[in-house]
């Protein structure tokens, strides 16, 4: 199956300043790119995602890249919050009818006040 | 709109016993997901169902985990003899199907084997 792999794994910043995190996946099939947000005790949640036919989209704060070629996306969070503190999940999903969805390791992000 | 709805919450075991999740998806929702989630690390798909009919269990340790959805509704994970390794999360999720993407979680059961 597909291999998603997401780093950093820990990621602190302070806030107001931005957040990155990177992906990289290795089926060209792959056309779906999700974005989860999952706080402690929780269970993640879709935040922002990202079809291979788009190179970048924004929602608020929110903005993922998509590169295609180099089989990368990558979530960027502006201005961060301290509310923004959560583990993040990058994901991709080969169109293939019904489809799966591979998962990156995660990014563990403190927004520092 | 109800969510996915999972139980129980928590799981804790001795290795070697046996334990069985549930998963009630959303209502309609005809693709039904079973994740593991180690702790710190993403979740990682055990086996998915479309209506009662396996898609795809390659990831599913067939030895000791089985997974069942008879009517197409409901869904229960079963390990026969857990193993300390199998410690992780156990997430349920379900998306309304062909050529819909967004994957609704429930809470999850989190199990413990001592």
């Amino acid at each position: 199956g597909e291999q998603v792999e997401q780093l950093p794994s820990i990621l602190r910043v302070q806030e107001g300043s931005s957040a990155s995190i990177n992906c990289s996946y290795e089926d060209s099939a792959s056309n779906y790119f999700p974005w989860y947000k999952q706080e402690p005790g929780e269970n993640p949640k879709l935040i922002i995602d990202i079809r291979s036919n788009m190179e970048r989209k924004q929602i608020q704060e929110l903005i993922v890249l998509l590169d295609k070629k180099a089989k990368r996306f990558s979530l960027h969070i502006t201005d961060t919050q301290p509310g923004d503190s959560a583990m993040y999940f990058c994901a991709a999903s080969p169109n293939t009818g019904y489809q799966n969805f591979y998962f990156g390791k995660g990014t563990s992000l403190t927004v520092i006040p | 709109e109800a969510g996915v709805t999972q139980s129980p919450r928590y799981a804790v075991l001795q290795e070697g016993q046996a334990v069985s999740f549930w998963c009630d998806p959303i209502s309609g929702h005809d693709t039904l997901y079973w994740y593991q989630q180690p702790r710190d690390q993403g979740p990682q798909l055990l086996v998915y169902f479309r209506d009662e009919a396996v898609i795809d269990n390659s990831q599913l340790p067939s030895d000791r985990f089985s997974a069942v959805r008879p009517k197409g509704t409901n869904s229960t994970l079963k390990i026969q003899s857990a193993k300390q390794g199998d410690t992780a999360t156990y997430l349920c999720a379900s998306s309304p199907g062909l050529g819909a993407e967004t994957l609704y979680f429930g809470s999850g059961t989190r199990l413990t084997v001592l």
